[in-house]
């Protein structure tokens, strides 16, 4: 059972639409952390969050997305004008730490799909 | 060159097989080096962290050679659960962010 739940699990949206990826930790996580997953490809390091700001982000990560931690709890990103190119597993994984050093819990993940 | 390079194999074996695979990195300042498993659309799991001076857990045993940039790991005993991609990860010391190898598949068969 992972510590963190993501939702939608699954959402199917039209090009241009805007979507919205939610994550929610159940203990009191700092970092916060979203990769992606291309099927077929390698997960890839979308951002990641400490203090109510970026501390890094990707170059994956252009204008289109941003990311929020709208009421101290949920952990969302989102995508304001999606592309085709987007579809692919969303995972947030946060982290008490740094997490460099112990690895991360990820979510079960967002499987978005761009028609 | 890649950051995280892994053989994807599929390696095929049966069960009760030992199965071992490499993965290389680029980085010679990364300070933490992970295996992770992932299942068929699932999220990857943490399987081990792996430590300069090599380390086991129950029939899994992770090695590093700093010198030679490569990080391994071997399965004994091999089970039908243990079909599956393991993603090497790799992170440095001033960086937050995991990166990650392609994944190598395992496929053990009865």
């Amino acid at each position: 059972e992972p510590e963190v739940t993501q939702t939608p699990s699954h959402q199917v949206t039209q090009m241009g639409q805007e979507v919205i990826l939610r994550c929610v930790p159940i203990s009191n996580h700092l970092y916060f952390y979203w990769y992606r997953q291309i099927l077929g490809q390698k997960v890839e390091f979308l951002v990641s969050f400490y203090n109510n700001e970026i501390s890094e982000k990707s170059e994956i990560f252009d204008d289109q997305f941003s990311v929020e931690r709208p009421d101290g709890s949920n952990f969302t990103l989102k995508i304001r004008s999606t592309k085709l190119e987007d579809s692919a597993m969303y995972f947030c994984a946060p982290s008490l730490g740094g997490g460099y050093n112990y690895g991360y819990t990820f979510g079960s993940g967002t499987r978005l799909t761009v028609v | 060159r890649k950051e995280v390079e892994q053989d994807p194999g599929p390696f095929n074996v049966p069960e009760g097989a030992t199965v071992a695979f490499n993965c290389t990195y680029s980085n010679s300042a990364s300070q933490s080096f992970f295996w992770y498993r992932q299942d068929c659309r699932k999220e990857p799991k943490l399987l081990m962290s792996v430590y300069s001076s090599g380390n086991e857990d129950g029939r899994f045993t992770a090695q590093l050679n700093r010198a030679s940039q490569y990080i391994s790991l071997l399965i004994r005993d091999s089970k039908l659960s243990d079909s599956a991609t393991y993603l090497c990860v790799v992170t440095s010391f001033n960086d937050y962010k995991l990166s990650f190898g392609a994944g190598t598949t395992v496929t053990v068969r009865a």
